[in-house]
């Protein structure tokens, strides 16, 4: 069954704490991307790679870290530089011949 | 950067009705544009998008229409029906032929069918 899978699905953290986010897809996929998205706004990025041992910074890239060893997993670390980190985490992936991309069911956090 | 407006924020209409919601982009070097669906807690689901060569695209009751001039694109849902019900976003990205950026979103519409 292709698709992109995260998880969990809720995650719960004490402020001060490191988490991170899974991201998973067997969809062959080169590209990955993480957003961020708050009640009521659109999704912001976060971070991107198109290829695997290389990312680049979104537009809200402070208190995030990525990495990308393999191509189909994309991991997010929340740092607790993240002041507001409480939100619902969505990523993607798309082919690099194609210009869709594809979201996966996403993770909400909440950090108190 | 690209900065994305999109109106309404919330749309009701009668079951049945059409349904527009409208979206501007500030970036001229922009050339893809998609839509998605997200239903309450879950990911959103693209829906239908159009490249800026290309005006317009239709997929069976949903279509979109681009004016790359006026930088403004936007959704067109006929026939309307309560499944249609949930918070639609334009994006807007530039893809080369080495891959696409990011997504640059707009805040959403909900969209309520009346029944």
């Amino acid at each position: 069954d292709g698709g992109i899978t995260q998880s969990p699905k809720y995650l719960f953290r004490k402020e001060g704490q490191n988490v991170t986010l899974s991201c998973e897809q067997n969809l062959n996929h080169d590209a990955m991307y993480w957003y961020r998205q708050d009640p009521g706004q659109g999704l912001r990025l976060i971070y991107y790679s198109q290829i695997v041992n290389d990312f680049q910074k979104g537009d809200i890239a402070e208190g995030y870290s990525v990495s990308r060893e393999k191509k189909e997993s994309f991991p997010l670390t929340v740092t607790s530089a993240q002041k507001n980190p409480t939100a619902f985490y969505l990523c993607a992936s798309s082919a690099t011949s194609r210009w869709e991309q594809y979201f996966g069911p996403g993770t909400r956090l909440t950090v108190t | 950067g690209e900065n994305v407006e999109q109106h309404p924020s919330t749309l009701s209409v009668q079951e049945g009705d059409s349904a527009v919601i409208k979206c501007t982009y500030s970036d001229s070097a922009s050339n893809y544009f998609p839509w998605y669906k997200q239903e309450l807690g879950k990911g959103p689901q693209l829906i239908i998008d159009i490249r800026s060569n290309v005006g317009e695209k239709k997929d069976q009751r949903i279509a979109v229409t681009l004016n790359k001039t006026a930088k403004h694109f936007s959704l067109h849902i006929t026939e309307t029906q309560p499944e249609d019900s949930a918070v639609y976003f334009c994006a807007a990205s530039i893809y080369s032929g080495g891959g696409a950026d990011g997504l640059t979103f707009g805040k959403g519409t909900h969209l309520i069918i009346q029944p």
